[in-house]
């Protein structure tokens, strides 16, 4: 069974600049996250989809980042414009229907902003 | 405010012996814990989960955990230097399916 994909594994831009990272579930996993890790940190939740609904995006800065899960399965985080700040490992997750809460984590993309 | 407390580490321990890791949380109505292994540069894979009081055997993996005492702790036996990574344990809010990932623990096992 094919784990969770995620594109590009790594990323360098320049302040200021945009930046996309797209991802695709385990098939039959229809809840999504997207996490931001940060060196010797644990991951923090971004956005949760159910579906092609975002249930909690309570974590995501809106001012600058946005989400999207067209048709429910492959999804996309932008960031625009990038700052110093955003750099870090950001990780895509899936899992079964709640209460399900065992989640599965892609490879991430590695964001440098320079 | 959810926490989730781990000793950072690094925790050093010789080939063949026990690691334990250990993990509390401050969520009593928490039900449902989890250990994922991160290797450098990799992302966290799931290795256990547990939901009830009680020991959790899988392989050389036993996850443990005391409700009363809002604690889950995870050992190693028979540490190889494969187990050598950070061990993130993650705990979800009550009515809530966001998990909160403590910030890890840096496992050495020494050949």
């Amino acid at each position: 069974e094919a784990g969770v994909v995620q594109s590009p594994r790594y990323k360098i831009i320049e302040k200021k600049q945009p930046v996309a990272f797209w991802c695709n579930p385990i098939s039959g996993h229809n809840t999504l996250y997207w996490y931001r890790q940060n060196l010797g940190q644990g991951p923090e939740l971004l956005i949760r989809y159910e579906n092609e609904e975002a249930v909690d995006d309570s974590q995501l800065p809106k001012d600058r980042f946005s989400a999207e899960r067209l048709k429910g399965v492959d999804s996309t985080l932008k960031i625009q414009p990038a700052e110093l700040g955003d750099s870090a490992v950001y990780l895509c997750a899936s899992s079964l229907d709640p209460p399900v809460y065992e989640q599965y984590f892609g490879p991430g993309t590695r964001l440098t902003v320079t | 405010q959810k926490e989730v407390e781990q000793n950072s580490g690094p925790l050093s321990v010789p080939e063949g012996a026990i690691a334990s890791l250990n993990c509390t949380y401050s969520d009593r109505v928490s039900q449902s814990f989890f250990w994922y292994r991160q290797y450098s540069g990799k992302s966290p894979e799931l290795i256990m989960s547990i939901y009830s009081n009680g020991d959790k055997e899988d392989g050389r993996f036993t996850a443990q955990l005391n409700k009363a005492s809002q604690y889950v702790s995870l050992l190693i036996r028979d540490s190889q230097p494969s187990d050598s990574a950070t061990y993130l344990c993650a705990v979800p809010g009550a009515g809530s399916y966001q998990l909160t990932f403590g910030k890890g623990t840096k496992l050495s096992v020494i050949p």
